[in-house]
């Protein structure tokens, strides 16, 4: 257990569906991220949130709508992807100006059909 | 932007030691940091170094050389454990963005 909880762990999923991924946090961390990993490829940061705002988006597809309704919790909304947004996402917590020691949940497991 | 490079795949026998290399360019600096990931699990934190110089902790080892803007994850002692994707991480400036290299696979063979 790492202390950052995503659900679901796995999701299938149509080009035209709406679903969303979501992370909690127990860590009393206030910077929560997002990061896509694909095989073959490094972590690819999508969005940060510090103290519930969103600090960093790294020319995200509008696709992707993240969401931070707190400094514990943090979705990401997903509608109309493409076969190629199949991948692991991630989200990962850490104190807010300390990028150095964070904490990952286990992922999402996505693949779009 | 940043960008970092290690590489790709290492294989070592259990009880040696590896060195896993990573070289970064940045544009701006908060410190290098080492994760471990076993497939199907989450990256975990393994160590980080913000000034020049080598960190110790157990088994593992890590360097800095910011004027080279070079550093390194040393493995001791070996164990089959220990196969797993490594991956080093610089902080911007502002501490608030880890950006990743794309990866050591370290395979531990008998």
């Amino acid at each position: 257990e790492t202390g950052v909880t995503q659900t679901p762990r796995h999701l299938v999923m149509g080009m035209t569906n709406k679903k969303s991924l979501k992370c909690e946090q127990h860590l009393g961390h206030n910077a929560m991220y997002w990061y896509k990993q694909s095989a073959k490829k490094p972590l690819e940061l999508m969005f940060v949130y510090n103290f519930k705002e969103q600090t960093e988006n790294n020319s995200v597809p509008s696709r992707f709508s993240p969401e931070c309704p707190n400094s514990s919790h943090l979705f990401l909304h997903l509608h109309t992807l493409q076969p190629e947004d199949s991948a692991l996402y991630l989200c990962a917590s850490s104190q807010a100006g300390t990028a150095t020691e964070a904490f990952f949940g286990q992922g999402t497991r996505l693949t779009v059909v | 932007g940043q960008s970092l490079e290690q590489p790709s795949e290492v294989t070592a026998v259990e009880g040696a030691i590896v060195q896993i290399n990573c070289t970064y360019q940045t544009s701006g600096f908060y410190g290098l940091s080492w994760y471990q990931q076993h497939d199907g699990g989450a990256p975990t934190f393994l160590s980080y170094n913000a000034l020049d110089g080598l960190e110790e902790t157990g088994r593992f080892s890590s360097f800095l050389s910011r004027s080279d803007s070079y550093g390194y994850l040393l493995l001791q002692e070996l164990q089959m454990k220990d196969s797993a994707s490594y991956f080093c991480a610089v902080g911007n400036n502002a501490g608030n963005m880890l950006t990743f290299g794309g990866g050591t696979r370290l395979m531990v063979k008998p």
